[in-house]
C-alpha cells in the first residue's frame, strides 16, 4: 500500500534558523514521483518540487533544498535561514506513473505546520 | 497566465441541502482531479477526469457525490443531501500530459450546519 508519513505535526523556529521537514514514504513500485507542496493560510497548495524515483540527486533552489534517499524511503526538505513568510503547512506527496494503472492521483502526508517567529 | 480557479471560495449550507462547486482548470490541461481536505489532514483524492471522461472514483465518493466535466473544460462537483461530515475544503487540481505536476486552486470551503 502507498503511504506518506510526516511525523512532525508542528515545528516552531525563530527567523534565520535552519529547519528540516521529514517525509517517509511507502510504495511497492520501483517507479514513482515525490512532491512537496506549501499551503499558506490562504489555502492554495503551491507546488515546490517534483522528484522521480530514478533521480536521487539532491536539489537546491535558493534557500530550499531536498534530500532524497531511496535506501531509507525518505524525501526530506530543508529551509535554510528561515523567514516569517515561510510559515505555512508543508505537505509531502507520492504518485505513481500512469502506465501502472494509476491515474496519477497524489497521496499526501498529514502535513507539517511550520511557524517562523521574528 | 491564469491558474486553477474555484468557485465559490466559501459555502455555508444547511444539512440536507444540495451544493455545487465549480473548477476551471489551467487552459489545455487535460487532467483534472478533485480532493477533499479536512482540518489537520492532507488532501484525499476523490475523483479524476481525463478530458471529459471520469476515469477513477475514490471509495470516499459516496452516492451523494457526483462530478462532471462537460466538453473537457470546467468541472463541477455536486453534493446532494449534505451532511455535517461533508464539511471540508474541496480542492481541484489540473495537470497536463506526462508532467505529473498538479496545480491546485484555492479550494472551496464547505460548512454544513
Amino acid at each position: 500500500a502507498q503511504k506518506v508519513t510526516q511525523a512532525q505535526t508542528e515545528i516552531s523556529v525563530v527567523e534565520k534558523e535552519d529547519v528540516t521537514l521529514d517525509c517517509v514514504y511507502e510504495t511497492r513500485d520501483t517507479t514513482y514521483y515525490l512532491f512537496w507542496y506549501k499551503q499558506p493560510p490562504s489555502g492554495e497548495l503551491v507546488f515546490l518540487i517534483r522528484r522521480n524515483s530514478f533521480d536521487e540527486q539532491n536539489e537546491i533552489s535558493g534557500r530550499y533544498s531536498w534530500n532524497f534517499q531511496k535506501s531509507t524511503s525518505s524525501f526530506n526538505f530543508t529551509i535554510t535561514a528561515s523567514q516569517v513568510v515561510d510559515s505555512a503547512v508543508y505537505f509531502c506527496a507520492l504518485s505513481e506513473p500512469y502506465y501502472g494503472g494509476s491515474q496519477g492521483n497524489l497521496i499526501f502526508g498529514k502535513g507539517t505546520k511550520l511557524s517562523v517567529k521574528p | 497566465d491564469t491558474g486553477v480557479s474555484q468557485n465559490p471560495r466559501h459555502k455555508i449550507t444547511k444539512r440536507g441541502q444540495n451544493v455545487t462547486f465549480r473548477c476551471d482548470p489551467i487552459s489545455e490541461h487535460n487532467r483534472l482531479y478533485w480532493y477533499r481536505q479536512t482540518l489537520g489532514q492532507g488532501p484525499e483524492f476523490l475523483t479524476y477526469f481525463q478530458n471529459e471522461a471520469q476515469l477513477e472514483k475514490s471509495r470516499l465518493l459516496s452516492d451523494r457525490f457526483s462530478a462532471e466535466r462537460p466538453k473537457g473544460s470546467f468541472s463541477t462537483l455536486e453534493i446532494q443531501r449534505t451532511e455535517q461530515g461533508d464539511s471540508a475544503m474541496y480542492l481541484c487540481a489540473s495537470s497536463s500530459g506526462g508532467a505529473y505536476i498538479q496545480y491546485f486552486g484555492a479550494g472551496t470551503r464547505l460548512s454544513v450546519l
